[in-house]
């Protein structure tokens, strides 16, 4: 499976201050997926970020709250904006599985995950 | 509404104990069903499921997927305090020219020794 970085790991922040979240994966991988899970929830999709086009935003997302850069095909950040305590999440970007191309597979390989407390 | 529903939301077990974890799911035009194992932040995968009736398997933990009952199980046998974690289970379905993943709440499992 791909090997998945992301910067920071944790942050403590300010409201109404900025975050930028890192993800770097060691391959390349066309599909990259922005996540949130708050605190006893589950992982819920914010966005889909394909290189060379504009992020897909599920609903209840958006791209000023939420925007995300795909400048290749290994890398990917997302921001979020104007933070609110109930920002406060762990953020997690995933890839596709591309092991074996030669296989269709839906399998998503998780980063480790940023832990955001905003006060 | 898509959606995939665990049980039960946790369990706690003694070392040895064989658990049985559940999961259903109502999504619209589904691919498959994953598992994962969520210890802190990350979730690591543990299964994909595409066809019903064939159970995976790995060490201990095995899972099966029934499409006609929109159901998947995940045992764990013999579990150990290395277990402890949540897990997650999440349906795979066609998206807008994609596909997209839907998550349970997961099931917190504890073993205790």
């Amino acid at each position: 499976s791909a090997v998945i970085s992301q910067k920071p790991s944790r942050d403590i922040c300010q409201r109404g201050t900025s975050l930028t979240i890192q993800c770097q994966v060691d391959s390349q991988v066309t599909m990259m997926f922005w996540y949130r899970q708050q605190p006893g929830q589950s992982l819920t999709l914010i966005a889909t970020a394909n290189q060379g086009s504009e992020a897909t935003y599920e609903s209840g997302f958006v791209i000023d709250k939420f925007p995300i850069s795909r400048p290749n095909l290994t890398f990917s950040t997302l921001t979020v904006s104007n933070m609110s305590p109930e920002d406060s999440s762990i953020y997690l970007c995933s890839v596709e599985d591309v092991s074996n191309l030669a296989i269709s597979t839906d399998t998503q390989y998780f980063g480790p995950g940023t832990r955001l407390t905003v006060l | 509404e898509d959606k995939v529903v665990q049980s039960p939301l946790s369990l706690v077990v003694h070392e040895g104990d064989t658990v049985t974890l559940n999961c259903s799911y109502e999504v619209t035009n589904f691919r498959s069903l994953l598992w994962y194992k969520q210890e802190k932040k990350a979730p690591t995968f543990l299964f994909m499921l595409t066809s019903s009736g064939i159970e995976k398997k790995s060490g201990r933990l095995s899972s099966i997927l029934d499409k006609k009952e929109l159901f998947s199980i995940l045992n764990i046998t013999a579990t150990q305090t290395g277990d402890s974690a949540i897990y997650l289970c999440a349906a795979a379905y066609s998206g807008a020219g994609s596909y997209q993943l839907t998550f349970g709440k997961g099931t917190k499992l504890s073993v205790i020794p």
